[in-house]
């Protein structure tokens, strides 16, 4: 069974620093990698997408890729209160399904 | 801008009673389309994958004949609630996929917030 992991959280971080939220999946067959925020009460929100392995950039926003280590990462730079959400992985292995992870809270603290 | 919409966003039902969700594809054609439904607190569960022109298929557990999804155009899925109680009470949201040019990826509705008195 295919299979997304993240920790939970909540990982806290004060305002201006850097968040690191990270994910594993289990299908080494995976071919396209997503990250979605989810605020309380809303519907999840598209962030970025990766595909290859390295390192793509969009604004404050970081994600990386290691298809060796089956390893997905989300940098937020300058965190803002704003940012405050979960975070959901998820990995889509062939045709338009995804596979979620559970979420990371993320609290930004002024 | 939102390229899914959901209609309605909030809706209050008596037990025993149905309720019918739309989910749009805004400018553009979905022949994919999901439901989620998420408790307060948990994870997104995919409850089924609806097609344009077929049937939808449903996720283990998830009762076909409560939750009746059409998909009857590419730009419109429902799913309907049949004789809803207090625990379908959720929030239902649905999603279309987008090819590689946008992203290869689901988009979500804001969601639909059932509760079943």
């Amino acid at each position: 069974q295919k299979e997304v992991e993240q920790n939970s959280g909540p990982l806290s971080v004060p305002e201006g620093a850097i968040a690191s939220l990270n994910c594993t999946y289990s299908d080494r067959g995976s071919q396209s990698f997503f990250w979605y925020r989810q605020y309380s009460g809303k519907s999840p929100e598209l962030i970025m997408f990766i595909y290859s392995n390295g390192d793509k950039e969009d604004g404050r926003f970081t994600a990386q890729l290691n298809k060796a280590s089956q390893y997905v990462s989300l940098l937020i730079r300058d965190s803002q209160p704003s940012d405050s959400a979960t975070y959901l992985c998820a990995v889509n292995s062939g045709y338009s399904t995804l596979t979620f992870g559970k979420g990371t809270m993320l609290l930004v603290s002024p | 801008g939102a390229v899914v919409s959901q209609h309605p966003s909030r809706v209050i039902c008596k037990s025993g009673t149905s309720v019918k969700i739309e989910c749009r594809s805004l400018d553009f054609q979905a022949t994919t389309m999901f439901w989620y439904r998420q408790f307060p607190k948990q994870s997104l569960m995919l409850m089924a994958t609806s097609n344009e022109g077929s049937k939808a298929t449903y996720e283990q557990g998830v009762e076909k004949d409560k939750f009746l999804i059409n998909h009857a155009s590419l730009t419109l899925s429902t799913l309907t609630v049949t004789s809803a109680h207090p625990e379908d009470s959720s929030f239902y949201i649905c999603s279309a996929f987008l090819g590689r040019e946008l992203g290869d990826t689901q988009y979500f509705g804001p969601g639909t917030r059932l509760t079943v008195l």
